[in-house]
């Protein structure tokens, strides 16, 4: 049983370039979240999703997109990257009103 | 909107000390959650507090809550250097779809 896994572990863009991180879980879980965490600002949600098929905006959903095709699958994209989203992302799944499990998380740098 | 405040932010102990952290959120809450994070790593769940009056003890950590007063506390017993790390709350909301919104986060450094 991997959990919760995340692809690439870290990253490097330059200002304006596209990549999708891949959040992948083999615990059948419903529920799937990607997080942004900060210094000084705990963690935030950007987006989630209650279900294949579904998707719905968190707190800081700018800059943005997913996507959940498949069940275990939960995609977070970013168009066109800016400075102000370097950060550590975090992936987590959780079965319906139940305790999230999270990723190890996606060093992203951008210049 | 809901807040959720975690105080105090940074906490250096002694090993053998008690302390206590306290995690304070501002709407009615289906669930609490405690969370641990070590340096470059992931977050690790802790404690899952359900109803009022609940409380949960794993080692030297012992968790409450107490919802009329919106208030969990995560009390430290004798610390030991191991503990050292960064402690979340985390609360949701009903018919949120299992959002969680955290606290700012408590580190924790144990010192001989």
């Amino acid at each position: 049983n991997a959990g919760v896994t995340q692809t690439p572990k870290f990253r490097v863009l330059k200002t304006g370039q596209s990549m999708t991180l891949l959040c992948a879980q083999d615990m059948n879980h419903e529920y799937m979240y990607w997080y942004r965490q900060d210094p000084g600002m705990g963690l935030r949600l950007i987006h989630y999703s209650v279900g294949e098929g579904t998707t719905a905006k968190g707190e800081v959903p700018d800059g943005y997109n997913v996507s959940r095709l498949k069940k275990q699958n939960f995609l977070l994209g970013l168009e066109s990257a800016a400075p102000s989203q370097t950060s550590v992302y975090f992936c987590a799944s959780s079965l319906p009103w139940n305790t999230q499990y999270f990723g190890p998380g996606t060093r992203l740098t951008v210049l | 909107e809901l807040k959720v405040e975690q105080n105090p932010l940074f906490l250096s102990m002694q090993e053998g000390k008690n302390y206590t952290i306290y995690c304070n959120y501002s709407t009615t809450s289906d669930r609490l959650y405690w969370y641990r994070q070590d340096p470059g790593k992931s977050l690790e769940s802790l404690f899952v507090l359900l109803s009022n009056g609940a409380v949960k003890q794993e080692g030297r950590l012992m968790a409450s809550l107490d919802t009329k007063a919106r208030l969990s506390t995560l009390h430290i017993t004798a610390a030991v250097h191991d503990l050292s790390a960064t402690y979340f709350c985390a609360v949701d909301t009903p018919n949120s779809g299992g959002k969680l919104i955290f606290g700012q986060g408590t580190e924790l450094s144990v010192k001989p």
